[in-house]
């Protein structure tokens, strides 16, 4: 079992709609959640950053982590064609001695039709 | 405020040829790491460097290297490219314990 699984799509929506893009986690450990947004030849753009359960909105964008069920959502509303990318999630455990590295989903690929 | 910064943005190299790629991480910023992306894995944690020393290492073999500067800036070596070392490498950088990492866009290296 792979530790962030996250479904590749595609996933195609019209203008307008919402989306749900979600992760499930296996590893306890992990405590810190992230949302990066990825163009083609474009580096990861950080979306969204959290470390509690719960929701958390920002603008159009949605987090939400639920640590007992290991599981991680985004909500997109509004959803527009600029919004078509890979979205990544990442999380991690808390710095242990200063050293940090994210664990990534394989990203889900969003196409928002005009 | 400028971002991480990677040069060069595209390689064209030869199977046992070496390369080095170079990272800038934003101002201020002492923390920076590696990962690869490929299609097939997705985004692999390569290492990080913090104050000149490495701090953690993934799961890559040991032809896979790097250094950081004293400004933070940091290079990485690939030796003996393989075919299979084809990816995108990204460099990312943060700015403190609790802090996101972002990342710059990337250096395409394809073997040949």
């Amino acid at each position: 079992q792979k530790e962030v699984e996250q479904d590749p799509g595609p996933l195609s929506v019209p203008e307008g709609a919402i989306v749900s893009l979600n992760c499930t986690y296996s590893n306890s450990a992990f405590q810190y959640f992230m949302w990066y947004r990825q163009y083609s030849r474009k580096g990861p753009e950080l979306l969204m950053y959290t470390y509690s359960s719960g929701n958390k909105e920002d603008g159009r964008f949605t987090a939400q982590v639920d640590k007992s069920s290991k599981y991680i959502s985004l909500f997109i509303r509004d959803s527009q064609p600029s919004d078509s990318a890979t979205y990544l999630c990442a999380m991690s455990s808390p710095p242990g001695a200063g050293s940090y590295q994210l664990t990534f989903g394989k990203g889900t690929k969003l196409s928002v039709i005009p | 405020k400028a971002g991480v910064t990677q040069t060069p943005r595209y390689l064209i190299k030869t199977r046992g040829q070496q390369v080095t790629l170079s990272c800038s991480p934003i101002s201020g910023h002492r923390s920076v790491s590696w990962y690869q992306q490929t299609p097939g894995q997705g985004l692999q944690f390569l290492f990080e460097y913090f104050s000149e020393t490495q701090r953690n290492k993934g799961n890559f073999p040991g032809r896979f290297s790097g250094r950081q500067f004293s400004n933070s800036r940091s290079e990485m070596n690939v030796s003996t490219l393989e075919l299979g070392d084809s990816a995108l490498y990204l460099c990312a950088s943060r700015g403190g314990d609790n802090s996101p990492l972002h990342f710059g866009n990337g250096t395409r290296l394809t073997v040949t």
